[in-house]
């Protein structure tokens, strides 16, 4: 069975913070990974798709890197805003293309 | 109007009851998947479809059975329901061609198996 594990689970920050969190996954067989956002009440929405060794991603104020070889990605939050609270979910596509997601990690950015 | 709708939203029902949730998308996709969520365990995949001749069973299929009526339709099936299927469950649609596309997920259907 295929572990995808995020860590931490869950997070306070003070609006204003920078934030990071980690999604660690097989580093065999690698085809894909994807990070989500999971807002209370709605479905996810997908924010990166990243596949090569060293991409980096970016959106606003969220960026994403990722490590095939050790099997890692780390998602940043510059200067974390209310409306940033959400679950952030990953998703790890292997070579049979089942995505396989993480439990994710539940950020609250305090006013 | 939503590219990935499920039908029902909410359904509360009784132990042995056979149950239906359905799923329909306007987005052209071909490849559908199901999944649940519980608390602390994250999305699970129950069965994905890449076409409609196509079906596979995902992690936790066990209890559970599926249809690809059209393309744009992907039906799951509980059989005879019983309590620890309770669950928010989750219809995705993704691109084909190969290329790991991003999920796009419908709202979700809230199950209560009493």
């Amino acid at each position: 069975i295929l572990n995808v594990e995020q860590s931490p689970q869950s997070l306070h920050v003070q609006e204003g913070d920078s934030t990071n969190f980690t999604c660690s996954f097989p580093s065999s067989n690698f085809y894909a990974l994807h990070w989500y956002r999971w807002e209370t009440a709605k479905s996810p929405e997908a924010l990166f798709v990243m596949t090569l060794n060293g991409d980096e991603k970016k959106k606003g104020r969220i960026s994403a890197t990722l490590n095939t070889k050790e099997g890692y990605s780390y998602l940043y939050i510059k200067g974390s805003q209310p409306e940033d609270s959400a679950t952030y979910l990953c998703a790890f596509i292997g070579g049979t293309y089942k995505y396989i997601f993480g439990t994710g990690t539940r950020l609250k950015v305090l006013a | 109007d939503a590219d990935v709708t499920q039908t029902p939203r909410n359904r509360i029902t009784k132990t042995g009851k056979r149950i239906m949730l359905e799923c329909s998308q306007t987005k052209g996709h071909d490849r559908m998947y199901w999944y649940r969520q519980d608390p602390g365990l994250g999305l699970r995949l129950i069965y994905y479809s890449f076409d409609v001749k196509d079906i596979n069973k995902g992690e936790i299929s066990d209890g559970y059975s599926v249809s690809r009526q059209a393309q744009a339709k992907f039906s799951l099936s509980l059989e005879s329901a019983i309590p620890n299927q309770t669950a928010l469950y989750f219809c995705a649609t993704s691109e084909t061609s190969g290329r790991p596309y991003e999920q796009y997920f419908g709202p979700g259907t809230r199950l209560t198996v009493t």
